[in-house]
């Protein structure tokens, strides 16, 4: 079964510019969450969607917004870069329901803002 | 508001050398504790979940042990390509089930042979 994919693996953006990530899940799952990691502040939640629907969003600006399609696909938007927006965007796809939060991440894009 | 230490930041090792890595968590109603494990220019590759205090689960050299108050990953005999970067995060319940996880910065583990 074939693994979380992101798309592009590598970005290089300017401040002020606004780029659009896509993530597509493990077949099946219809969860799909998005995490920014950084050195110093590691690994943060950025949101996630379930059926096209936004369940829950971590403590970022409303630059960071994102979206997912009836197939599961999710794509992931930040507006107006700023050079701390510099980071590894990762996505990770789940089952939904159950008892189990196991999430399989892809191998994330980085973004970097100049 | 959910929040998860670990402890070291960085360890090595010589190969063979057992230790453990501890993940301690203060968390609203525990929903699972989750053990990752991330290569250089990777994702994390999900190695366990725990859920109640007392469970242990194994996976080849490695054990993850779970208390109420932390986690301990345990790693016996490690050889090189264990090594890695192990994260742990929590899922508590005061999100109303569908919060992310919240992780900790990790230790960065490395074997040498």
């Amino acid at each position: 079964k074939a693994g979380v994919t992101q798309t592009p693996r590598y970005l290089i953006k300017t401040r002020g510019q606004q780029v659009t990530l896509s993530c597509s899940p493990i077949s099946g799952h219809r969860s799909v969450s998005w995490y920014q990691q950084t050195p110093g502040q590691g690994l943060q939640f950025l949101f996630e969607y379930f059926s096209e629907t936004q369940r829950n969003k971590g403590n970022f600006p409303g630059r960071f917004s994102g979206r997912q399609f009836s197939n599961s696909r999710s794509e992931m938007n930040v507006s107006t870069l700023e050079l701390g927006d510099s980071a590894l965007y990762l996505c990770a796809s789940r089952l939904a329901g159950g008892r189990a939060y196991e999430q399989y991440f892809g191998p994330g894009t980085r973004l970097t803002v100049t | 508001e959910d929040q998860v230490t670990q402890s070291p930041e960085a360890l090595r090792l010589q190969e063979g050398e057992s230790s453990s890595l501890n993940c301690s968590y203060t968390v609203s109603g525990l929903r699972g504790l989750f053990w990752y494990r991330q290569d250089p220019g990777k994702g994390p590759e999900f190695l366990f979940t725990l859920y109640s205090a007392g469970e242990e689960k194994e996976k080849e050299r490695l054990k993850a042990t779970l208390t109420k108050k932390e986690s301990f990953l345990h790693i016996t005999a490690p050889k090189p390509e264990d090594s890695a970067t192990y994260l742990c995060a929590v899922q508590g319940s005061s999100g109303g089930g569908a919060d992310g996880l919240t992780f900790g910065k990790g230790t960065h583990l490395i074997i040498q042979p």
